[in-house]
């Protein structure tokens, strides 16, 4: 597509529920980054991937996240035992290679709501 | 790891010219990116700054001092569209290629 496309938009879901966001990032493009951004906050790193390296995992906040990546495609976020902290939009961005200066290029975000 | 530092909010006049400041620690550094977004919107790619020196685009230029940790975003001729967070980013750490955010500058121009 033209754009990092992010799935759902908004979800909400109980407490201890487990949900599975989506993100297809732009044809061609290497690299995809998660981001976390509470209400007025600033935007928390929590994972990327670089082709076929190992992810670098160190922003996840607890065991109960996890993200996978199909090659350079597709990739999902999966929050198990939701908890109302992770109340929050989470934002996927992908940019197209190692380049340093190639900017990233972001999803709309999925809005989560824990009840 | 990496540490960023932006002032929380500013205000402005339409017209008139802001800076917004931006101080960095990061264990590896390949660049350092600034980002504009707006209420309830993905940010948009402003500028990068990989050497030391500014970088002009329009209205908006960026500064960087790498031996400072230093960057900064200058905005000219004010607009109220420039209402809106400046995300201040730096690319480092193992591998060069981790992006972290500050937390960002909300700048409100008003009339």
């Amino acid at each position: 597509g033209a754009g990092v496309s992010q799935s759902p938009s908004n979800k909400v879901t109980e407490k201890g529920k487990d949900v599975e966001l989506r993100c297809d990032p732009i044809s061609g493009h290497t690299a995809l980054y998660w981001y976390r951004q509470r209400l007025g906050q600033g935007l928390e790193f929590l994972i990327y991937f670089q082709g076929n390296s190992a992810p670098d995992k160190s922003g996840l906040p607890s065991d109960r996240f996890s993200a996978e990546r199909t090659g350079e495609s597709v990739s999902t976020l999966t929050i198990q035992r939701t908890q109302q902290e992770d109340s929050a939009v989470y934002l996927c961005a992908s940019s197209p290679n190692t380049g340093s200066n190639q900017p990233q290029h972001f999803g709309d975000g999925t809005r989560l709501s824990i009840l | 790891g990496q540490n960023i530092d932006q002032p929380t909010e500013m205000t402005a006049t339409e017209g008139a010219i802001v800076q917004i400041n931006c101080t960095y620690q990061t264990s590896g550094f390949n660049g350092l990116f600034w980002y504009q977004q707006h209420a309830g919107e993905a940010p948009t790619f402003l500028s990068y700054n990989v050497l030391d020196g500014l970088e002009e685009k329009g209205r908006f230029s960026s500064f960087l001092s790498r031996s400072k940790g230093y960057s900064y975003l200058l905005l000219k001729e004010l607009q109220m569209k420039d209402s809106a967070s400046y995300l201040c980013a730096v690319k480092g750490g193992t591998g060069f290629q981790k992006l972290v955010f500050g937390t960002g500058t909300r700048l409100l121009v008003s009339p």
